[in-house]
C-alpha cells in the first residue's frame, strides 16, 4: 500500500530550464510534506517543506505547490543547475505521528 | 558542528551473524528515527525513539530486529541472524523536537549492510 507515489522515476532537463517533480498521495491525514534530495552514497538532505494549510512555499530556486483536493504536490526548481542532479524524494507526515512516509524517488539529470 | 553520524558506513556480514548499526544524533537532538532503503526503492520507516524510550516501532520486522537509544551513547539498531534480504542501506535521522512544525528530520550518510 504505497501512500506516497512519485510516478516519474527519472527526469532529464537542460541547464537553466525548469525542473518539475510531481508527487501524489492517498492518505488525507497527511498534514506536512517535505522534499529531500539525495546524492549517491549520502543521506537525504532536507530541501523544502509545506504545511497542509498552505498551497505554496518558496525558498530561493525551490518552490513547492500543494493541491489538497487533488492530493498532489510538486517541486519546481528554476533555474536548474548541474549540481541539482540527484534523486529527489517526496515525503509526508501526520501530525499525530513522527514517521516520514517516502515516495520512491525521481532521478533528475541536469544537462549542461 | 557535526551532523548525524552513522557507523560503520559499510558492514559485511555472513548469514546468521549479528549486525550492529550505530547512530549519534545531531547536537541538541533527542529524537532518533531509523529508515531502511532497499535497492531502487524509497526509504521505509522502521522505528522512532527518544532517550530510553521506543515511541513507534510499527515499521520494525517482528523478529530479529531491535533498537535502543540509551541515556548515554548512540542509538543502536541490532539485527540478529542476518539473512540476504536484510542487505540494504539503513539511514538514521534525528530531530530537535517531535512537534510537527519543527520536526525537520536530518539524515546521516547511512550504513550499507551486505549479507553474504
Amino acid at each position: 500500500d504505497q501512500q506516497v507515489k512519485q510516478n516519474s522515476p527519472s527526469l532529464s532537463v537542460q541547464e537553466g530550464r525548469i525542473s518539475i517533480l510531481n508527487c501524489d498521495y492517498t492518505n488525507s491525514m497527511f498534514d506536512y510534506f517535505l522534499w529531500y534530495k539525495k546524492y549517491p552514497a549520502e543521506g537525504p538532505t532536507f530541501l523544502i517543506s509545506i504545511s497542509s494549510i498552505k498551497d505554496k512555499n518558496e525558498d530561493g530556486r525551490f518552490t513547492v505547490f500543494l493541491n489538497k483536493s487533488a492530493k498532489h504536490l510538486s517541486l519546481h526548481i528554476v533555474p536548474s543547475q548541474p549540481g541539482d542532479s540527484a534523486v529527489y524524494f517526496c515525503a509526508a507526515l501526520i501530525a499525530a505521528g513522527n514517521k516520514l512516509t517516502f515516495g520512491g524517488g525521481t532521478r533528475v539529470l541536469v544537462k549542461p | 558542528n557535526a551532523g548525524v553520524m552513522q557507523n560503520p558506513r559499510h558492514l559485511v556480514r555472513r548469514r546468521g551473524q549479528e549486525a550492529r548499526l550505530r547512530c549519534s544524533p545531531m547536537k541538541g537532538h533527542s529524537h532518533v528515527y531509523w529508515y531502511r532503503q532497499l535497492p531502487e526503492e524509497g526509504l521505509k520507516f522502521m522505528v522512532y525513539l527518544q532517550k530510553e524510550n521506543i515511541i513507534d516501532e510499527s515499521g520494525m520486522p517482528k523478529e530479529r530486529f531491535s533498537a535502543e537509544f540509551p541515556k548515554e551513547g548512540p542509538s543502536i539498531l541490532r539485527i540478529q541472524q542476518v539473512v540476504r534480504g536484510d542487505s540494504a542501506a539503513y539511514f538514521c535521522a534525528s530531530s530537535r523536537t517531535g512537534s510537527l512544525a519543527k520536526n525537520i528530520q536530518y539524515f546521516g550518510a547511512g550504513t550499507r549492510l551486505s549479507v553474504l
